[in-house]
Order: structure tokens, then sequence, then C-alpha cells
């Protein structure tokens, strides 16, 4: 297990097309969230699942976006009709909810919406 | 709502000269605070918490909860240090350990 991954690293679409993000966090940690970066600003929460369960979405996830984590293990991140706006760097972390409060983030995935 | 705020975008040091990135929050509570670091083409990492009240590269960080401030430290900068540097706070349980960011400060140290 080297970290938490995410796929595709680079998105590239169209204004109006469907996006989908993966994220596989590190194998024994039970919480996963999902940020998002604008350029020339600091991550901002999304939303957070502990296990399968999504217990908090930001006012930032629009109907437009869904997350999931069917089995407690990897997570989905889906954006419905993008928008220019939606253009940022997603990014995932995973950590356990015991022991250290530390949060472990993948690489990110740089969606560029046309 | 909690709130980080990092007053400065850039900072640009020479080498061997100290360097401080300024932190202030605002949280009715008591929050945990940190300092992650990105390097060029890597991912966002961890440095430092306010907890551990350790050292980490060289860096240090002490939370004045009077001031509501976590300003990072370190007396001698190095090449290597140049990065992104974020602030972030966390209101534990409360929020489900969620993360709240500053804007970042990027540091520049030149030879």
């Amino acid at each position: 297990d080297t970290g938490v991954s995410q796929d595709p690293r680079h998105k590239i679409t169209k204004r109006g097309q469907n996006v989908t993000f993966r994220c596989d966090p590190i194998s024994e940690h039970n919480r996963l969230y999902w940020y998002r970066q604008t350029l020339g600003q600091g991550p901002e929460f999304l939303t957070y699942f502990q296990n399968e369960a999504q217990l908090e979405k930001s006012r930032l996830l629009s109907d437009r976006f869904s997350a999931e984590r069917p089995k407690g293990s990897f997570s989905t991140l889906e954006i419905q009709r993008t928008e220019q706006g939606d253009s940022a760097m997603y990014l995932c972390a995973s950590k356990s909810s015991q022991g250290d409060n530390e949060q472990f983030f993948g690489p990110g995935t740089r969606l560029t919406v046309l | 709502a909690q709130r980080v705020t990092q007053p400065e975008k850039l900072l640009s040091v020479f080498k061997g000269a100290p360097v401080e990135l300024k932190c202030n929050y605002s949280y009715s509570g008591s929050p945990e605070l940190f300092w992650y670091v990105q390097y060029s083409r890597q991912r966002l990492q961890l440095l430092l918490r306010h907890i551990s009240r350790e050292s980490i590269k060289g860096f240090t960080a002490d939370l004045n909860k009077g001031e509501t401030s976590f300003h990072l430290k370190k007396p001698f900068a190095q090449e290597e240090d140049s990065a992104m540097y974020y602030c972030a706070l966390d209101v534990l349980k409360a929020a489900g350990n969620k993360l709240t960011f500053g804007g970042g400060t990027r540091v520049l140290v030149k030879p």
C-alpha cells in the first residue's frame, strides 16, 4: 500500500458532460474525505465518509455532485452536467478514526471544463 | 463557522534567514491546528500539529489561544523549504475531523 491513490490524474471535458473520479484510500483507514482546490486557494471540504456512510456534505456540493463509497473501501465522486466553474483540483484524503489525527492526501485529480 | 487566514500569499527569503508564516484562525472552541506542506510536484503532507509540540525539519509552531494564532517559524531557511504551506484547523469530532484550510503561503528561499 503506497498511500492514497486517485484516478484519473487529469481530466479534460466539455461543458455539460458527466465525469467520475475515483479515490482508493489507505486500506485500514475508515474515514475518507473529498476536498476541492481552486487556483490560488486552499483546499475546501466537500464531503466525508465513515466506512460506507456519507456523514456530511458541504453546501459547496450542489445537486450535480454525488459521492459514494459502496463497500467502505474506494470512493467515487461524480459531477453531472459539468460547468466551467467546476474546473479545479479534486483531492481525496483518508485517515483512521482512531489513533493519530492525520489525514493522508492523494495526488488529486485536476479537472478542466472547456 | 470556523475560518483560517494566512495573510501572506508569498514569502521570499534568502537562505539562512529566518522565516515566519502567519496563521490566524477564528473558532470559539478548542480546535486542533496543523501545518501542511506541498513541495513541487508532490502531494499535500502534514508538516506538524500543535498537540505534538515538536520541531519538524527545523520548523516550530506555537498555538496562541489569546491571539488565535498558529504561526510557523524556522530560524534558518534552506532552499529545500521552498514550497506551499497551508495552515489548517480541525474542530475534532464535533465535525468529523474535517479540515478548514487557509489560502496558503508560497515560500521561496533564494540561494
